[in-house]
């Protein structure tokens, strides 16, 4: 059973603190990492993807993988309000295969 | 680029009578798209995986008669539920894959369906 598991929070931060948010995966051989960002009645956008080892950046985001220990982290600097979501974490275990995405954690960023 | 497109947005029907849920890949082709239905305060339940020109593979415990879809080109899938009832009364969202962008999943803005 392939699984994707997340802290479903909520996770509060204050204003222009870093939010990080963590996702571990079942399957050491798993390919890709997604991370998509959900507001209240909207569906899922798509923040980043990572595929290797290490840090991505991608404005106030960055994603951080270590396959080794089956983790992949997002991290958002400077949060702002409007950062207030959901944040889902999906994996794809094998290429041309489905994601398989976590439940979410709702992160609540305080003016 | 990369857009995905869903119509209706909101549709409400009455019991018993059938939907159907349009979801376009504009700008690229996808060779897998993806439905999914969210309950509120839940997180995404994958329904099913269509390719196009086969048969949609249902997850288990999606009813295949119920919800029917169809992917017959690589820039169209359509979900119908048939015979509605309110407990399928739900937020229903479609995704799809771009086939030249490293597998990445792009999803439509969803189509509320109330069935009263």
């Amino acid at each position: 059973q392939k699984e994707v598991e997340q802290n479903s929070g909520p996770l509060s931060v204050p204003e222009g603190a870093i939010a990080s948010l963590n996702c571990t995966y079942s399957d050491r051989g798993s390919q890709s990492f997604f991370w998509y960002r959900q507001y209240s009645g909207k569906s899922p956008e798509l923040i980043m993807f990572i595929y290797s080892n290490g840090d991505k950046e991608d404005g106030r985001f960055t994603a951080q993988l270590n396959k080794a220990s089956q983790y992949v982290s997002l991290l958002i600097r400077d949060s702002q309000p409007s950062d207030s979501a959901t944040y889902l974490c999906a994996v794809n275990f094998s290429y041309g295969q489905n994601f398989v995405f976590g439940p979410g954690t709702r992160l609540s960023v305080l003016p | 680029g990369a857009v995905v497109s869903q119509h209706p947005s909101r549709v409400i029907c009455k019991s018993g009578t059938s939907v159907k849920i349009e979801c376009r890949s504009l700008d690229f082709q996808a060779t897998t798209m993806f439905w999914y239905r969210q309950f509120p305060k839940q997180s995404l339940m994958l329904m099913a995986t269509s390719n196009e020109g086969s048969k949609a593979t249902y997850e288990q415990g999606v009813e295949k008669d119920k919800f029917l879809i169809n992917h017959a080109s690589l820039t169209l899938s359509t979900l119908t539920v048939t015979s509605a009832h309110p407990e399928d009364s739900s937020f229903y969202i479609c995704s799809a894959r771009d086939r030249d962008r490293h597998y990445e999943q792009y999803f439509g803005p969803g189509t509320r369906l109330t069935v009263t």
